[in-house]
């Protein structure tokens, strides 16, 4: 049951690097999103994909960017790290359009410095 | 600006206590969820209410959806130290994606 697949599991960056963080889900799920958990924020929301093909900006896009390579793996790209990208960063698939019930990956905690 | 607020932000009770988590928007909500999470993992649904009014029973785990579809309650039942973990509610407008609250820390002391 490997469900949400997330690597790596840890990452540390020099400001001003690259980095493209990996997703792959094995439900057969249309949707995939990622999420970034800060202390007292909540999950906010990157960029999602309703379906193989699309991608959307969420609620905090600003220095990211993704692919959705098929329908198994939703990738996240820092193109050029800032401080401010440290926190832990979810990737999430949902079997949408059925009622609307996401299931995450472990994490991947990443610290800009 | 978190368009769920849910309170309050931290609870430490003792073991065999009752507890009750809020989460409240200004929005109405096609339907609800409640995720927890434990620490270095990621968030496990609970549960997902839809209909205003309903009310949902997870063993000790009491959730409602308001009339309104505006807010939702998690009450738990004589707390067990298992139930620690940071609970969120995460809403949906029929779209394709869920917005989601900035938590509740519950901690239970054995």
């Amino acid at each position: 049951n490997a469900g949400v697949t997330q690597t790596p599991k840890f990452q540390v960056l020099k400001t001003g690097q690259s980095m493209t963080l990996q997703c792959a889900q094995d439900m057969n799920h249309n949707s995939m999103y990622w999420y970034r958990q800060d202390p007292g924020m909540g999950l906010r929301l990157i960029y999602y994909s309703a379906s193989e093909g699309t991608t959307d900006k969420g609620e905090v896009p600003n220095g990211y960017n993704v692919s959705r390579l098929n329908k198994r793996e939703f990738s996240l790209r820092l193109e050029s790290a800032a401080p401010s990208q440290t926190s832990v960063y979810f990737c999430a698939s949902s079997p949408w359009p059925d009622r609307p019930k996401a299931f995450f990956g472990q994490g991947t905690r990443l610290t800009v410095v | 600006t978190q368009l769920l607020e849910q309170s309050p932000q931290f609870l430490s009770i003792q073991e065999g206590e009752n507890l009750t988590v809020y989460c409240n928007s200004s929005s109405v909500f096609s339907s609800l969820q409640w995720y927890r999470q434990e620490p270095g993992e990621g968030p496990v649904l609970l549960v997902t209410v839809v209909t205003g009014g309903e009310v949902k029973k997870l063993k000790r785990l009491t959730f409602q959806f308001g009339d309104a579809r505006k807010d939702s309650s998690l009450h738990i039942t004589a707390a067990q130290p298992g139930d620690t973990g940071l609970y969120l509610c995460a809403g949906d407008f029929n779209d394709y994606k869920l917005s989601f609250g900035a938590g509740t820390t519950v901690t239970v002391r054995a």
